[in-house]
Protein backbone atom coordinates (compact mmCIF):
# COMPACT_ATOMS: atom_id res chain seq x y z
CA UNK A 1 0.00 0.00 0.00
CA UNK A 2 0.80 3.17 -0.01
CA UNK A 3 3.63 4.79 2.64
CA UNK A 4 4.90 8.10 2.98
CA UNK A 5 8.46 8.86 5.32
CA UNK A 6 9.62 11.51 7.27
CA UNK A 7 12.08 11.73 9.97
CA UNK A 8 10.25 13.12 13.21
CA UNK A 9 12.82 15.65 14.51
CA UNK A 10 14.60 18.58 12.84
CA UNK A 11 16.49 21.54 14.64
CA UNK A 12 17.80 24.60 12.79
CA UNK A 13 18.93 28.33 13.95
CA UNK A 14 16.82 31.20 13.22
CA UNK A 15 17.60 32.66 9.92
CA UNK A 16 19.50 30.08 8.60
CA UNK A 17 17.07 27.49 5.47
CA UNK A 18 15.45 24.48 6.85
CA UNK A 19 15.21 20.95 4.43
CA UNK A 20 12.64 19.08 5.18
CA UNK A 21 12.86 15.20 3.47
CA UNK A 22 9.84 12.92 2.73
CA UNK A 23 9.82 9.68 0.73
CA UNK A 24 6.80 8.33 -0.60
CA UNK A 25 6.20 5.16 -2.13
CA UNK A 26 2.58 5.08 -4.63
CA UNK A 27 4.33 5.91 -7.83
CA UNK A 28 1.23 6.98 -9.36
CA UNK A 29 0.53 10.04 -6.81
CA UNK A 30 -0.59 13.42 -8.99
CA UNK A 31 0.11 15.79 -6.44
CA UNK A 32 2.36 16.07 -3.34
CA UNK A 33 1.70 18.12 -1.03
CA UNK A 34 3.29 19.85 2.67
CA UNK A 35 0.96 20.88 5.26
CA UNK A 36 1.58 22.70 8.34
CA UNK A 37 0.33 22.47 12.51
CA UNK A 38 0.93 24.85 14.79
CA UNK A 39 0.74 23.71 18.16
CA UNK A 40 -3.16 22.59 19.18
CA UNK A 41 -4.53 23.74 15.62
CA UNK A 42 -5.49 21.52 12.57
CA UNK A 43 -3.67 21.33 9.28
CA UNK A 44 -2.68 24.30 7.24
CA UNK A 45 -1.86 23.13 3.49
CA UNK A 46 1.52 25.00 2.86
CA UNK A 47 1.92 24.46 -0.59
CA UNK A 48 1.68 21.35 -3.37
CA UNK A 49 3.22 20.14 -6.49
CA UNK A 50 2.01 18.41 -9.51
CA UNK A 51 3.84 15.23 -10.17
CA UNK A 52 5.13 16.40 -13.55
CA UNK A 53 6.96 19.51 -11.97
CA UNK A 54 10.10 19.03 -10.29
CA UNK A 55 10.35 22.54 -8.86
CA UNK A 56 7.90 25.10 -6.76
CA UNK A 57 8.50 28.51 -5.39
CA UNK A 58 6.82 30.29 -3.11
CA UNK A 59 8.30 33.30 -1.56
CA UNK A 60 10.41 31.40 1.49
CA UNK A 61 9.14 28.03 0.45
CA UNK A 62 10.88 25.77 -1.95
CA UNK A 63 9.79 22.47 -3.05
CA UNK A 64 12.10 20.08 -5.36
CA UNK A 65 10.51 16.85 -6.51
CA UNK A 66 12.32 13.84 -7.53
CA UNK A 67 10.06 11.86 -9.27
CA UNK A 68 12.91 8.77 -9.82
CA UNK A 69 14.15 8.54 -6.36
CA UNK A 70 10.33 9.18 -5.25
CA UNK A 71 12.04 11.95 -2.64
CA UNK A 72 10.08 15.71 -1.99
CA UNK A 73 11.75 17.91 0.20
CA UNK A 74 10.43 21.68 1.39
CA UNK A 75 13.25 24.31 1.98
CA UNK A 76 12.05 26.82 4.03
CA UNK A 77 14.56 29.93 3.55
CA UNK A 78 15.60 32.55 6.52
CA UNK A 79 13.70 30.31 9.20
CA UNK A 80 12.17 32.12 11.64
CA UNK A 81 10.57 31.12 15.20
CA UNK A 82 7.12 31.20 13.85
CA UNK A 83 7.78 28.57 11.04
CA UNK A 84 8.33 26.29 14.51
CA UNK A 85 5.45 23.45 13.91
CA UNK A 86 4.92 19.96 12.56
CA UNK A 87 5.47 19.59 8.62
CA UNK A 88 3.37 17.10 7.05
CA UNK A 89 4.24 15.44 4.10
CA UNK A 90 1.01 13.78 1.86
CA UNK A 91 0.50 12.15 -1.23
CA UNK A 92 -2.59 11.85 -3.84
CA UNK A 93 -4.61 11.48 -6.84
CA UNK A 94 -5.58 14.92 -6.46
CA UNK A 95 -9.22 16.37 -6.05
CA UNK A 96 -11.05 14.81 -3.72
CA UNK A 97 -9.34 11.59 -3.29
CA UNK A 98 -8.00 10.94 0.46
CA UNK A 99 -4.23 11.88 0.86
CA UNK A 100 -2.12 9.43 2.79
CA UNK A 101 0.01 11.48 5.25
CA UNK A 102 3.95 11.10 6.55
CA UNK A 103 4.40 11.04 10.23
CA UNK A 104 5.22 14.52 10.49
CA UNK A 105 8.46 16.37 10.86
CA UNK A 106 8.77 18.56 14.15
CA UNK A 107 10.90 21.19 13.18
CA UNK A 108 12.28 23.67 15.90
CA UNK A 109 13.58 26.97 15.68
CA UNK A 110 16.32 28.12 17.81
CA UNK A 111 17.64 31.72 18.35
CA UNK B 1 -12.66 32.19 4.30
CA UNK B 2 -13.54 28.10 4.49
CA UNK B 3 -14.38 27.26 7.81
CA UNK B 4 -14.65 23.57 9.41
CA UNK B 5 -15.64 23.92 12.99
CA UNK B 6 -15.09 20.76 15.34
CA UNK B 7 -17.90 20.63 18.03
CA UNK B 8 -15.86 19.78 20.85
CA UNK B 9 -11.91 20.64 21.11
CA UNK B 10 -11.70 18.63 24.45
CA UNK B 11 -13.06 15.76 25.95
CA UNK B 12 -12.34 12.94 28.47
CA UNK B 13 -14.86 10.21 28.27
CA UNK B 14 -15.07 6.75 30.19
CA UNK B 15 -14.64 3.51 28.38
CA UNK B 16 -17.07 1.90 27.44
CA UNK B 17 -18.99 5.31 26.63
CA UNK B 18 -20.45 6.43 23.41
CA UNK B 19 -19.08 9.30 21.83
CA UNK B 20 -20.14 11.83 18.95
CA UNK B 21 -17.31 13.89 17.62
CA UNK B 22 -19.08 16.68 15.23
CA UNK B 23 -18.07 18.42 12.09
CA UNK B 24 -19.52 21.18 10.33
CA UNK B 25 -18.50 23.10 6.84
CA UNK B 26 -19.88 26.12 5.68
CA UNK B 27 -18.59 25.78 1.58
CA UNK B 28 -20.90 23.04 0.66
CA UNK B 29 -18.16 20.93 -0.03
CA UNK B 30 -19.04 17.08 -1.01
CA UNK B 31 -16.06 15.80 0.21
CA UNK B 32 -15.36 15.04 4.45
CA UNK B 33 -13.02 13.08 5.58
CA UNK B 34 -12.13 11.94 9.25
CA UNK B 35 -8.53 11.63 10.18
CA UNK B 36 -6.97 10.62 13.82
CA UNK B 37 -3.71 11.84 14.48
CA UNK B 38 -0.91 10.05 17.08
CA UNK B 39 2.52 11.04 17.82
CA UNK B 40 5.20 8.95 15.36
CA UNK B 41 2.23 7.92 13.06
CA UNK B 42 1.15 11.14 11.27
CA UNK B 43 -2.69 11.16 10.27
CA UNK B 44 -4.46 7.80 9.19
CA UNK B 45 -7.92 8.22 7.71
CA UNK B 46 -10.71 6.67 9.44
CA UNK B 47 -13.79 7.09 7.18
CA UNK B 48 -14.38 9.52 4.16
CA UNK B 49 -18.04 10.89 2.25
CA UNK B 50 -17.90 12.21 -0.76
CA UNK B 51 -21.63 12.76 -1.23
CA UNK B 52 -24.51 12.54 1.72
CA UNK B 53 -25.45 9.46 3.22
CA UNK B 54 -22.61 8.02 1.47
CA UNK B 55 -19.80 6.63 3.26
CA UNK B 56 -15.91 4.76 2.67
CA UNK B 57 -13.91 3.36 4.83
CA UNK B 58 -10.71 4.62 5.05
CA UNK B 59 -7.64 2.69 6.60
CA UNK B 60 -8.42 2.21 9.95
CA UNK B 61 -12.02 1.97 10.70
CA UNK B 62 -12.41 -0.55 13.38
CA UNK B 63 -14.14 0.75 16.52
CA UNK B 64 -15.84 3.40 14.36
CA UNK B 65 -18.87 4.83 12.14
CA UNK B 66 -20.14 7.57 10.94
CA UNK B 67 -23.00 9.85 9.76
CA UNK B 68 -23.93 11.89 6.40
CA UNK B 69 -27.54 12.92 6.73
CA UNK B 70 -26.78 16.70 5.49
CA UNK B 71 -24.18 17.62 3.65
CA UNK B 72 -22.69 20.30 5.58
CA UNK B 73 -22.45 18.10 9.07
CA UNK B 74 -19.76 14.75 9.17
CA UNK B 75 -19.94 12.76 12.37
CA UNK B 76 -17.76 10.29 13.57
CA UNK B 77 -19.13 7.60 16.29
CA UNK B 78 -17.20 5.96 19.03
CA UNK B 79 -19.85 2.78 19.67
CA UNK B 80 -17.95 1.77 23.15
CA UNK B 81 -14.98 3.80 23.49
CA UNK B 82 -11.84 2.51 24.22
CA UNK B 83 -8.30 3.29 26.02
CA UNK B 84 -6.33 2.87 23.05
CA UNK B 85 -9.20 5.24 20.81
CA UNK B 86 -7.28 8.25 22.85
CA UNK B 87 -6.40 10.88 19.97
CA UNK B 88 -6.47 13.81 18.60
CA UNK B 89 -9.09 13.45 15.92
CA UNK B 90 -9.02 15.93 12.85
CA UNK B 91 -11.93 16.51 10.52
CA UNK B 92 -11.00 18.19 6.88
CA UNK B 93 -13.70 18.71 3.63
CA UNK B 94 -12.94 19.44 -0.11
CA UNK B 95 -15.11 20.71 -2.51
CA UNK B 96 -15.27 21.35 -6.48
CA UNK B 97 -15.06 25.28 -5.76
CA UNK B 98 -12.09 24.29 -3.31
CA UNK B 99 -9.41 23.77 -6.12
CA UNK B 100 -7.09 21.51 -4.48
CA UNK B 101 -6.94 22.64 -0.81
CA UNK B 102 -8.23 20.31 1.50
CA UNK B 103 -9.44 22.21 4.53
CA UNK B 104 -9.16 20.81 8.28
CA UNK B 105 -10.70 21.40 11.33
CA UNK B 106 -8.37 22.51 14.26
CA UNK B 107 -9.08 19.12 15.83
CA UNK B 108 -10.30 17.15 18.98
CA UNK B 109 -8.42 16.38 21.66
CA UNK B 110 -10.52 12.68 22.97
CA UNK B 111 -9.31 10.92 26.22
CA UNK B 112 -10.81 7.95 27.18
CA UNK B 113 -10.48 6.92 31.06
Amino acid sequence: GEDVEQSLFLSVREGDSSVINCTYTDSSSTYLYWYKQEPGAGLQLLTYIFSNMDMKQDQRLTVLLNKKDKHLSLRIADTQTGDSAIYFCAQGAGGGNKLTFGTGTQLKVEL
Amino acid sequence: DVKVTQSSRYLVKRTGEKVFLECVQDMDHENMFWYRQDPGLGLRLIYFSYDVKMKEKGDIPEGYSVSREKKERFSLILESASTNQTSMYLCASYGQISGNTIYFGEGSWLTVV
